[in-house]
């Protein structure tokens, strides 16, 4: 089965950088997404990583490392919409069916 | 085409009632995905379709819980006989790969 663990709240001020860990265990491993919810609203996908290594896409980036069964979103010069949950999420088999992890309440401070 | 649709966006029933809920996918998505969602918690896997064939279930889906995609394109999700603990947030999604998901707004579903 697939499991995977992420913090349940971190705090940041406005314009500063934030990390949000993920660790995971699966059986069989098809790279690790990023959801982004405003609270009431539906996830948005944020990133894709199926290989080790940073991507990046404008103020927000994804790394991971399949050695070590980690990934991070990376959030730069952050703004007050940016309070949201964020998930991690990696798929199993050929039906890319994901497993998410529990979220992490991301709250931005003026 | 602006995105996955789903209706109703609020549903309201009493417990022993049946309801269904519909899911317009983005057009040229093949995958459809159904999940569920309880506050604090990220989206849980019920069931999945690659055009209009049901090729996976969540084996904590019970049998009260149905799902079509006749034409290959919207979906349905019939829950029969409503229970409480069935309150939650459903979810559809699609998506042309399975790593990039678009979901749709959701319905809030209420069992009094």
């Amino acid at each position: 089965g697939q499991s995977l663990e992420q913090p349940s709240e971190v705090t940041a001020v406005e314009g500063a950088i934030v990390q949000i860990n993920c660790t995971y265990q699966t059986s069989g491993f098809y790279g690790l997404s990023w959801y982004q919810q405003h609270d009431g609203g539906a996830p948005t996908f944020l990133s894709y990583n199926a290989l080790d290594g940073l991507e990046e896409t404008g103020r927000f980036s994804s790394f991971l490392s399949r050695s070590d069964s980690y990934g991070y979103l990376l959030l730069q010069e952050l703004q007050m919409k940016d309070s949201a949950s964020y998930f991690c999420a990696t798929p199993s088999g050929g039906s890319y069916i994901p497993t998410f992890g529990r979220g992490t309440s991301l709250i931005v401070h003026p | 085409d602006t995105g996955v649709s789903q209706d109703p966006r609020h549903k309201i029933t009493k417990r022993g009632q049946n309801v269904t809920f519909r899911c317009d996918p983005i057009s040229e998505h093949n995958r459809l995905y159904w999940y569920r969602q309880t506050l604090g918690q990220g989206p849980e896997f019920l069931t999945y379709f690659q055009n209009e064939a049901q090729l996976e279930k969540s084996r904590l889906l019970s049998d009260r819980f149905s799902a079509e995609r006749p034409k290959g394109s919207f979906s349905t999700l019939e829950i029969q006989r409503t229970e409480q603990g069935d309150s939650a947030m459903y979810l559809c999604a699609s998506s042309l790969d399975g790593h990039e998901q678009f979901f749709g707004p959701g319905t809030r579903l209420t069992v009094l």
